[in-house]
């Protein structure tokens, strides 16, 4: 059974560009949550996708938006790239997250390095 | 609120002997609690999990945790350190009241000295 893909592996994005991850879930599992790790704060939860819905939010600004395909596929884009948004950006994906025994697996993630 | 705490940055441990990663944890009803992993450039791996029943859980690569509900903590543990267990590790637990998202620890980095 394949694992969690994310592509590109890494990035390197010039202030003020955009820019597009993608995330290919497990097989069967219709959620796919999102997050930004940094070492100074950690794992940080951006939004998760269910069924091609949006049904979470973290504390990001605008900037920072996903979509969820019909495939489970789901992608997330940042705009108006900053300094600060050079981190590793995190997948996960599971059956759903409402299944509460459930736990998340993860993809190897997208290093981001804005320049 | 909802909250987990790993109270430790780092854990420094010989290797041979027994390590303990600490968690305490904040939640309102059961918890469901998860361990997991983080390898230099590397994505999360799964550990293991407690849902309900046994205390002691175990999982994957010879690690273990234990829950104790009087004290809100999920330590992992495990008997002998092997230099490969240095990673980062992470604690999580369920928020209920936040269509069930995962709430996460800070990271407590391990070190497994030769």
């Amino acid at each position: 059974k394949a694992g969690v893909t994310q592509t590109p592996r890494y990035l390197i994005k010039t202030r003020g560009q955009q820019v597009t991850l993608s995330c290919s879930p497990i097989s069967g599992h219709r959620s796919v949550s999102w997050y930004q790790q940094t070492p100074g704060q950690g794992l940080q939860f951006l939004f998760e996708y269910f069924s091609e819905t949006q049904r979470n939010k973290g504390n990001f600004p605008g900037r920072f938006s996903g979509r969820q395909f019909s495939n489970s596929r789901s992608e997330m884009n940042v705009s108006t790239l900053e300094l600060g948004d050079s981190a590793l950006y995190l997948c996960a994906s599971s059956l759903d997250v409402a299944v509460l025994n459930t736990e998340a697996f993860f993809g190897q993630g997208t290093r981001l390095t804005v320049v | 609120a909802q909250s987990v705490a790993q109270p430790e940055d780092q854990v420094n441990v010989a290797e041979g002997n027994p390590l303990t990663v600490k968690c305490t944890y904040s939640v309102s009803g059961n918890p469901y609690l998860f361990w997991y992993v983080q390898y230099p450039n590397r994505g999360l791996q799964f550990l293991l999990k407690y849902i309900t029943g046994d205390n002691l859980v175990k999982g994957s690569y010879g690690f273990e945790a234990e829950f104790n509900k009087s004290q809100t903590s999920f330590h992992l543990k495990k008997p002998s350190a092997l230099v490969s267990d240095s990673a980062l590790y992470f604690c999580a637990v369920r928020d209920m009241n936040s269509n069930y998202q995962l709430i996460w620890g800070a990271g407590t980095k391990l070190i497994i000295k030769p």
